[in-house]
């Protein structure tokens, strides 16, 4: 899993709940990404930011949140407003070299009660 | 944009036979393609990818992919399959916009 770190590994939110999954990477890498897995889906792009204290929108940000206050460390925020947010959330990483290929976190499985 | 298929959900083979996971690709513009492997409850793990010349790209773990450009895919190979490769097979392309897009994934199952 290199050296990108998720913490938890497991979580268990109640509804109407606000969560915060953790990303830190030590690979000096200035890009970050937060992708969520579904069975059968594959990963969908949740939030990404090439550099710190900016970040896009991806293909399915509505009900998340995410801050890129240090090169190491990219948050996700998994809101209330956010309906169905059991799933296994993955933080990768990747230098500014295009077209490197992204290095993964361990992932954290999320699972509302 | 940019999207990757990959046809099969379930791809069974026998220890010690080959084995191919397939992918093709849709990209305007020259194709950037990788694979990566899931094991049960881990992040994904990169094993190969395709830039830019040889069409026959060989990666981690003895596995090998052949980019074919007229027939739009990139498939996955291993010559002689092991029981540990049993897993979730990403096939992923990316474009110049720098967007990454994943297939839906292939299981593997490789029986004794």
């Amino acid at each position: 899993d290199g050296g990108i770190t998720q913490s938890p590994k497991y979580l268990f939110r109640k509804e109407g709940q606000n969560v915060t999954l953790s990303c830190e990477q030590n690979l000096n890498h200035d890009a970050m990404y937060w992708y969520r897995q579904d069975p059968g889906q594959g990963l969908r792009l949740i939030y990404y930011s090439q550099i710190v204290n900016d970040f896009q929108k991806g293909d399915i940000a509505e009900g998340y949140s995410v801050s890129r206050e240090k090169k190491e460390s990219f948050p996700l925020t998994v809101t209330s407003a956010q309906k169905n947010p059991t799933a296994f959330y993955l933080c990768a990483s990747n230098s500014g070299r295009f077209p490197n290929e992204q290095f993964f976190g361990p992932g954290t499985r999320l699972t509302v009660l | 944009a940019q999207s990757v298929a990959q046809p099969e959900d379930q791809v069974n083979v026998a220890e010690g036979n080959p084995l191919t996971v397939k992918c093709t690709y849709s990209v305007s513009g020259n194709p950037y393609l990788f694979w990566y492997v899931q094991y049960p409850n881990r992040g994904l793990q990169f094993l190969l990818k395709y830039i830019t010349g040889d069409n026959l790209v060989k990666g981690s773990y003895g596995f090998e992919a052949e980019f074919n450009k007229s027939q739009t895919s990139f498939h996955l190979k291993k010559p002689s399959a092991l029981v540990s490769d049993s897993a979730l097979y990403f096939c992923a392309v990316r474009d110049m916009n720098d967007d990454m897009r994943f297939g839906a994934g292939t299981r593997l199952t490789v029986k004794p």
